[in-house]
């Protein structure tokens, strides 16, 4: 069974930092992973999907690796902004079409 | 508004009533999915449809819950007898899906439900 663990669970930076979120999953034999902002109450976006075969993907501000082999992934967000406050998701996606997520890190950019 | 719709947004109920939970996927959307989330987790696998057949279901939906898909286009979800446990969002979502390819998912609002 998968499991996903996603380190910090919380974490605070000033705005303008760089910062690293990191996921940890026990099944390497995944299809593809997505990364997941969530605001508070609210529903899921989708930040970044790696197919399995990627290294990595880049969207503005962010960008996100994969290492299939170690079963890890990371999330880089540059010049953190107030607005990145929330909570990330990590989900790596077996050979079926279910999604298995992390309980995420939540995210708070202090002004 | 293109998206992922889900209706209604917030639901109180008390224990032992029957609710019911609607979700629009995106247009042409072939696949769709129901999740449930608790306060401090990440959403959990239901079960998910591929046009109007449902493909599969979760040890999480006990037979007081049950979803469906009719015409292949909108979902609901049914929970009969609520208990306090089944307190959660409700998350659905949609993608389109080809043999052999996992797309992206698209998520839609949620449901909150709270029974008292």
């Amino acid at each position: 069974k998968q499991e996903v663990t996603q380190i910090p669970a919380a974490l605070s930076v000033p705005e303008g930092e760089n910062l690293v979120l990191n996921c940890s999953f026990t099944d390497s034999a995944i299809y593809n992973l997505q990364w997941f902002r969530q605001d508070p109450g609210k529903g899921l976006t989708s930040l970044l999907l790696i197919q399995s075969s990627q290294r990595e993907q880049t969207s503005g501000r962010l960008n996100a690796s994969l290492d299939k082999s170690s079963g890890r992934s990371t999330l880089y967000i540059a010049a953190s902004q107030p607005g990145d406050s929330a909570t990330y998701l990590c989900a790596p996606r077996p050979g079926d079409d279910k999604i298995i997520f992390g309980k995420g890190t939540r995210l708070h950019i202090l002004p | 508004d293109t998206g992922v719709s889900q209706d209604p947004r917030h639901k109180i109920t008390k224990r032992g009533q029957n609710v019911t939970f609607r979700c629009d996927p995106i247009s042409e959307h072939n696949r769709l999915y129901w999740y449930r989330q608790t306060l401090g987790q990440g959403p959990e696998f239901l079960t998910y449809f591929q046009n109007e057949a449902q493909l599969e279901k979760s040890r999480l939906l006990s037979d007081r819950f049950s979803a469906e898909r009719p015409k292949g286009s909108f979902s609901t979800l049914e929970i009969q007898r609520t208990e306090q446990g089944d307190s959660a969002m409700y998350l659905c979502a949609s993608s389109f899906g080809l043999a052999g390819r996992l797309a992206e998912q698209f998520f839609g609002p949620g449901t909150r439900l709270t029974v008292l």
